[in-house]
Order: structure tokens, then sequence, then C-alpha cells
């Protein structure tokens, strides 16, 4: 059973655009959430996160959002760049030490 | 600093085999988890160690094991391979307590595939 669900396989944006990525999860017991990117032929890369006790978490051009009611979180890219052409895995967190990754996004941004 | 490595890069086995798969973590860390990631999936995750001791276990069976060493590098060890055991193997390194670890930092995989 997969608890965190990524439903859109890829995504292409206009350089300078937003990218909005989503990500939604079942279990209520997760109470931290991370987005990685991944390149290919690397492994994933730590992008940012957010603890359940915010709903909203900035670093430069990525902007976390968190909908607990909803349980639903999405990634705000702003403004795109051709750099951030890659594949971003959501994975979560209950208390404890396992992540739960989605199926991933695979963006491209269209110079 | 140096990051994750993992070796070997590339791996073919047959079915019935068994494999070892090896992780050197970042400098400093103290944890190390993998992940086996099929194609078009998500990473899954198969266990954690924390200081040479298990520290929490995916849905896994027993048939994957693994080990941490003094130096905090680990093993990944897999027997009687299945052919869907053929996949991108990760494995990260944290330095956090063996609990809480939100930054996982990943080395490029092995992949393995299974005849």
């Amino acid at each position: 059973d997969q608890q965190v669900k990524q439903n859109s396989p890829s995504l292409s944006v206009q350089e300078g655009r937003i990218s909005i990525l989503n990500c939604d999860y079942t279990n209520s017991m997760f109470d931290y959430f991370l987005w990685y990117k991944k390149y290919p032929a690397e492994g994933p890369t730590f992008l940012i996160s957010i603890s359940s006790i915010k709903d909203k978490n900035e670093d430069g051009r990525f902007t976390v959002f968190l909908n607990k009611s909803a349980k639903h979180l999405s990634l705000h890219i702003v403004p795109s760049q051709p750099g951030d052409s890659a594949v971003y895995f959501c994975a979560a967190m209950p208390t404890g030490n396992q992540f739960y990754f989605g199926t991933g996004t695979s963006l491209t941004v269209i110079p | 600093e140096t990051g994750v490595t993992q070796s070997p890069t590339h791996l073919i086995k047959t079915r019935g085999q068994q494999v070892t798969l090896r992780c050197s973590s970042q400098s400093g860390h103290n944890t190390v988890s993998w992940y086996q990631q099929a194609l078009g999936q998500g990473p899954q995750f198969i266990f954690q160690y924390y200081r040479e001791e298990e520290n929490g276990r995916g849905n896994f069976p027993p048939r994957f094991s693994g080990l941490q060493f003094p130096n905090y590098s680990s093993e990944l060890n897999v027997n009687a391979l299945e052919l869907d055991d053929s996949a991108l193997y990760l494995c990260a390194s944290s330095g956090g307590s063996g609990g809480r670890a939100d930054t996982q930092y990943f080395g490029p995989g092995t992949r393995l595939t299974v005849l």
C-alpha cells in the first residue's frame, strides 16, 4: 500500500514560471515531511523539509506548504530554472526513523 | 568532506545467488539506511543501522540482512536472489541519534539485475 502518493508522474514548466509539485499521504501518524531531488545516476539530494507543527517553510526559491487536514503537501519553485529539471520525491516520517517515499514527479523546465 | 559512496555501481546475478552491496558513510555520520528503488517507484525503506545495531526495518523478508562496521560503513546482503530483487539499491547516511534524522545523504546507488 502506497502511503505517500505523487499522482503526477511528470510536469513541464517554462523557465521563470512557478513549478508546483504535489504530494498526498494517507497516514495521520506522519509528522515530518521532506522533498528530495534526484538527477540521473545520482542519489536523491535533500531539498527542504517541514514539521507538522508548521504549514509553510521557505528556503530561497523553494517553499513547501502543508495542509494537514487534507493530508496534502506541495513544493513551489519560483522562479523555475532549467537546472531544476530532475525527479522530485516527497517523503514522510512518522515518529521514528523510517522514511516513506512517493513515486516521484519528473520536472522539466523548458528554457 | 567525503560523500556517501557505494560499490559496485552495477551488478548482474542469477536467481538463487547471494549478493553483498557496500556503502561508505559520509564522514562523521553514525547512522545508515538502505533503500530499494524499483523502476518507476520511490525508494522503499529496507532497514537502518545506528552504531552497529539494527534500528528499524521495513517490510522486507529476512533474506535481506545488513551489517554496520565500527567505522560506520555498511553492507547489505541479499540471499536467494529473486527476479523481483532487480532494482537500484540506495544507502543513505545521517548524523542523527538513531531516531529522527531529517537530512539523509544518499549515495549514487548500486544497480542490481537478477537474471
